[in-house]
């Protein structure tokens, strides 16, 4: 069975900072890799998805993630984070078409 | 995404008592999901079912099951609730897309509370 692991439970930062998020896997097959974020009380909304070429992937409001093939990781990036950007944070892997997600970072940003 | 719905949104709920949690989906995808959330946890899967005659367990279905009524609804039921069924519950929809390949979309989430 695959399992998803995201290195960090909560993340506080300022407004401007940039972030990382980091998202391990396991499991040696084929892989899809997803972002998902949940903003509080809303449900979950895809931030972006790799499902194969270039490992550097772009998604909406200025988030991208890197494919490390070699390290299982999948890491999510923004240079400068807003206010807005406070939210729950997923990594999901799937494969034969079920996810798995991590436990979810939650991320606060300071004004 | 309003494509998603389920109902009830909240709920609170008694042990022993038998819920049902519905989903409907305009989307036109074939697959559906049922997880749950807990803090620290991330989401589960409890069901899933490809199209309406295929039912299949997820890693957490001991205690749920499911009726996939209709293309665009399936059913989570607890047939006994107990409390630590507490959780959000999340419906999701995905279709066959590149390669393949699905995306899944979310619906709003049900918040069950077993006392």
């Amino acid at each position: 069975a695959q399992s998803v692991s995201q290195h960090n439970h909560h993340v506080i930062l300022s407004e401007a900072a940039s972030l990382e998020l980091g998202c391990n896997y396991s499991y040696g097959g084929t892989v899809n890799l997803f972002w998902y974020v949940q903003y509080p009380g809303q449900h979950l909304q895809l931030l972006l998805k790799y499902f194969s070429g270039d490992p550097l992937v772009k998604g909406i409001k200025g988030f991208e993630a890197e494919f490390i093939k070699s390290k299982f990781s999948f890491n999510l990036r923004k240079p400068s984070v807003q206010w807005s950007d406070t939210a729950e944070y997923f990594c999901a892997v799937s494969n034969d078409y079920k996810l798995s997600f991590g436990a979810g970072t939650t991320v606060t940003v300071r004004a | 995404d309003a494509d998603v719905t389920q109902t009830p949104r909240n709920r609170i709920t008694k042990t022993g008592k038998r819920i049902m949690l519905e989903c409907s989906q305009t989307k036109g995808h074939d697959r559906m999901y049922w997880y749950r959330q807990d803090p620290g946890l991330g989401l589960r899967l409890i069901y899933y079912s490809f199209d309406v005659k295929d039912i299949n367990k997820g890693e957490i279905s001991d205690g749920y099951s499911v009726s996939r009524q209709a293309q665009a609804k399936f059913s989570l039921s607890l047939e006994s609730a107990i409390p630590n069924q507490t959780a959000l519950y999340f419906c999701a929809t995905s279709d066959t897309g590149t390669g393949g390949i699905d995306t899944q979309y979310f619906g709003p989430g049900t918040r069950l509370t077993v006392l």
